[in-house]
């Protein structure tokens, strides 16, 4: 079992639609990341998490700690934010800041 | 701030040649990280270094790869007698301090190993 899963793998919508992204994780914790690949592969940072919730113009993530569970959420979904979505957690005990465990990514695309 | 830049992007080396990757980290930032993606895998952590330091290089295969961060220049990750497992994405991020804020990452260098 993977140390940190995504739901789903493959994520097609209808410009306009509410988007859930969920990512399982089995270790402790510093943070947890949610990450955006572009389809021409580059890599930006949407959050960084370590309780709680954050909102950035329409992305908004979750996390709960006791649960190990954070979801990524889009809302007006458009065109634009077809991409791989990738969560990736920084581990407490074990590995330096840098030395993430990330999921396989959600690819998600949006229909116009 | 031109953000993180790597260079080059494509990179094409055949067998046994070395494979050099530079990442110039955002003005500002002294914390270097590099991941590689294999076709079709998620991300892995390869290492994290700060100014003439390596400070975590748990995740570099034990043999022909190597990183540095010099003082002066850009970080620079080598690969010895490139073999096509090789062949990945390899993406350098960098940040201003630890805890990873305002973590950043490059566009990442394709490289090919025909």
């Amino acid at each position: 079992k993977n140390e940190v899963e995504q739901s789903p793998q493959n994520l097609t919508a209808q410009e306009g639609e509410f988007i859930t992204i969920n990512c399982s994780y089995s270790v402790g914790i510093s943070a947890l990341h949610w990450l955006q690949q572009h389809p021409g592969g580059g890599i930006v940072s949407l959050f960084m998490l370590s309780s709680g919730k954050k909102k950035h113009g329409r992305l908004i993530a979750t996390i709960n700690i006791q649960e190990k569970h954070s979801s990524l959420h889009i809302t007006a979904s458009h065109p634009r934010d077809s991409a791989v979505y990738i969560c990736a957690v920084g581990q407490l005990y074990g590995g330096s800041q840098g030395n993430l465990i990330f999921g396989k990514g959600t690819k998600l695309s949006v229909k116009p | 701030n031109a953000g993180v830049m790597q260079n080059p992007r494509h990179l094409v080396r055949r067998r046994g040649q070395e494979a050099r990757l530079r990442c110039s980290p955002m003005k500002g930032h002294s914390h270097v990280y590099w991941y590689r993606q294999l076709p079709e895998e998620g991300l892995k952590f390869m290492v994290y270094l700060q100014k003439e330091n390596i400070i975590d290089e748990s995740g570099m295969p034990k043999e022909r790869f190597s990183a540095e961060f010099p003082k002066e220049g850009p970080s620079i990750l080598r690969i010895q007698q490139v073999v096509r497992g090789d062949s990945a994405a390899y993406f350098c991020a960098s940040s201003p301090q630890e805890a990873l804020t305002d973590y950043t990452f490059g566009s990442g260098t394709r490289l090919t190993v025909v």
